[in-house]
């Protein structure tokens, strides 16, 4: 499976747009993109997942660059309660997801 | 109520016994996993599998043993083996190929 690099934290004013960038350079054909998310001492929290196309739901927008080397996660409107470290997993065997370190996401009054 | 239960939320054992961490689905998904996460850290895959009677070692087995005799069922036993068995685990399910993952809200093991 893929690996990917995302930053260790990051910034956002309530009420702003929180774009979180992931890197996945040695993504292959069949992989998929997925975010989670985790606030403290919880289980992760599935938010969205992509192959090729950008992909919107409820929660957040995934927009996957052409080459699919990289990837960025859209929080439209961010609020508090969106403060939680932010996992970039790339997934192509069936049975595994690889959670690298994440961002944390600090999102401030 | 549908979803993933893990049980107890937190635990403690004495160093060199034995214990069992339960993980109940009622989501009728075939797979299902155990990860370990540390401090600060992001989640590592201990065991998996994709459906009853059939599972697969991940990353950091070793400590480790599972069984699936149910498919609702995955329970985690972590060994005297295991040198440091103090962390958060958490289980996991899923419907298939490319789905997505649940996650349940985890246990967190503490041996003194």
């Amino acid at each position: 499976d893929a690996k990917t690099t995302q930053p260790t934290s990051m910034d956002c004013a309530e009420g702003r747009a929180a774009n979180l960038p992931c890197n996945h350079s040695t993504i292959s054909g069949n992989e998929y993109v997925y975010w989670y998310r985790q606030i403290h001492s919880q289980g992760p929290q599935y938010i969205i997942h992509g192959l090729k196309n950008n992909e919107t739901n409820e929660m957040a927008s995934l927009i996957i660059t052409e080459d699919r080397k990289s990837s960025t996660l859209i929080l439209p409107h961010a609020t508090l309660r969106d403060t939680a470290v932010y996992y970039c997993i790339v997934r192509g065997n069936f049975n595994k997801f690889y959670f690298g370190s994440g961002t944390k996401l600090n999102v401030k009054p | 109520d549908g979803g993933i239960t893990q049980s107890p939320k937190y635990l403690f054992r004495k160093e060199g016994q034995n214990v069992t961490l339960s993980c109940e689905q009622n989501l009728n998904h075939d797979a299902m996993y155990w990860y370990r996460q540390d401090p600060g850290q992001g989640l590592r895959l201990i065991y998996y599998s994709q459906i009853v009677n059939d599972f697969q070692k991940g990353d950091i087995a070793e400590g480790y043993s599972v069984s699936r005799e149910k498919k609702e069922s995955f329970p985690l036993t972590v060994t005297s083996a295991q040198k440091n068995p103090t962390a958060f685990y958490l289980c996991a399910t899923s419907v298939g190929p490319n789905t997505e993952a649940f996650f349940g809200q985890g246990t967190r093991l503490t041996v003194v």
